[in-house]
């Protein structure tokens, strides 16, 4: 375990639900990441927050919606989802340049 | 923006001989270099890094080397076994917040 954890583990969603994804880090880092993993892509980033403040978001569509109540929970609220919004969703906290993951939410959209 | 690219995309190697994962990135303003391991259902992790000056790292049977004037990096893992076998991800961060990652290569070792 790295100390960044993700829950659900696993969330099957149809395209009218709303559902909130949680991160958590008691590792004292003040930076946290949302990532969305897809089969043979890139990592791509969604969000960052640094010191509870959004500082990258990258053209996400606005269906998924940060919040960063504090420098160790992270959350990712989720409304109105398409099918091709199925991925693994991780999470990540970094200290200085080293970045931690989360174990992810596997998200099944129907 | 950075652009990382990583080949091979899949990689067979028989157990015992060494690996080889290349990657190259375009924004010289790059200082810090991950290679991060995801086993099947499993977090990434990383494994070595390496900053803009230094041109290699090694630990145990895992090494990363950097050319800065030609913009890329690669892997090498020596003595393969079967519990290597993963997903490695290579990455490039600059002075902000962002890390631009490579596609993934997919190593198998056979025994």
């Amino acid at each position: 375990e790295t100390g960044v954890t993700q829950t659900p583990r696993h969330l099957v969603m149809g395209m009218t639900n709303k559902k909130s994804l949680k991160c958590e880090q008691h590792l004292g880092h003040n930076a946290m990441y949302w990532y969305k993993q897809s089969a043979k892509k890139p990592l791509e980033l969604m969000f960052v927050y640094n010191f509870k403040e959004q500082t990258e978001n990258n053209s996400v569509p606005s269906r998924f919606s940060p919040e960063c109540p504090n420098s160790s929970h992270l959350f990712l609220h989720l409304h109105t989802l398409q099918p091709e919004d199925s991925a693994l969703y991780l999470c990540a906290s970094r200290s200085g340049d080293e970045q931690f993951f989360g174990p992810g939410t596997r998200l099944t959209v129907l | 923006g950075e652009n990382v690219e990583q080949h091979p995309s899949t990689l067979s190697v028989q157990e015992g001989d060494s690996a080889v994962i290349k990657c190259t990135y375009s924004d010289s303003a790059s200082n810090y270099f991950p290679w991060y391991k995801q086993e099947l259902g499993k977090r990434p992790q990383l494994i070595i890094d390496i900053r803009s000056n230094v041109g290699e790292k090694k630990d145990q049977r895992i090494a990363v080397t950097l050319n800065k004037t030609a913009k890329h990096f690669s892997l090498h893992i020596t003595e393969t076994q079967p519990e290597d076998s993963a997903v490695y991800f290579c990455a490039a961060k600059g002075p902000g917040n962002q890390f631009y990652f490579g596609t993934g290569t997919s190593l198998t070792v056979i025994p």
